[in-house]
């Protein structure tokens, strides 16, 4: 059974600080790895999704890479500002079968100026 | 323009009560799906619909049934409501079944 675990669960760092959230999963069989960012009171917005057969994938400041076999993803935020404030759930797809996203808990980030 | 839509936004009921959510998507996707975040703040899958048809039934009770009229539409009704269904539940669509998943804004369930 797919576990994926989040670490640290909360996170509280001064506004330009790089920092690293850490996503580890039980089986490496999957397809994807998708890292969401969500608001209070709001939905999930997808910021990046890594297939299995890719390393890593980067956007803006936001670099995410994947190691499949030993289960673990990085999302690597560059010179962090207050408006990344917000909870990072990283999700796995695994080989097969439907679109099925296994959900981390989450670390929930606050910066602060 | 909203691409996931979910009415109402927040729901109080009391238990026993049947109550239903209605999501909506534009995006033309053929995929919706509904999810239950609890208070620990775990997502997890409850159904999935690819044009129409039923393709994932995680373990819920029977009282929670969906019902997909057209592909945009994947409406979740939920009978005699319990205490324990109290979450937040979002709805999601992707373009087949090995594509992102976009998430709508969520729907905050309270049963008192």
């Amino acid at each position: 059974k797919q576990e994926v675990t989040q670490i640290p669960a909360a996170l509280s760092v001064p506004e330009g600080e790089n920092l690293v959230l850490n996503c580890s999963f039980t089986d490496s069989a999957i397809y994807n790895l998708q890292w969401f960012r969500q608001d209070p009171g709001k939905g999930l917005t997808s910021l990046l999704l890594i297939q299995s057969s890719q390393r890593e994938q980067t956007s803006g400041r936001l670099n995410a890479s994947l190691d499949k076999s030993s289960g673990r993803s990085t999302l690597y935020i560059a010179a962090s500002q207050p408006g990344d404030s917000a909870t990072y759930l990283c999700a796995v797809k695994r080989s097969g079968g439907y679109n099925k996203l296994i959900f981390g808990a989450g670390t929930r980030l606050a910066v602060h100026p | 323009d909203t691409a996931v839509s979910q009415t109402p936004k927040y729901l109080v009921t009391q238990m026993g009560n049947d109550k239903s959510i209605k999501c909506e998507q534009n995006l033309g996707h053929d995929t919706m799906y509904w999810y239950k975040q609890d208070s620990k703040k775990f997502l997890k899958i409850m159904f999935s619909y690819n044009n129409k048809e039923l393709i994932i039934n995680e373990t819920v009770p029977n009282r929670f049934s969906p019902k997909s009229p057209d592909k945009a539409h994947l409406n979740l009704h939920i009978n005699s409501l319990e205490l324990g269904d109290s979450a937040v539940y979002f709805c999601a669509s992707s373009q087949g079944a090995q594509e992102t998943q976009y998430f709508g804004p969520g729907t905050r369930l309270l049963v008192l």
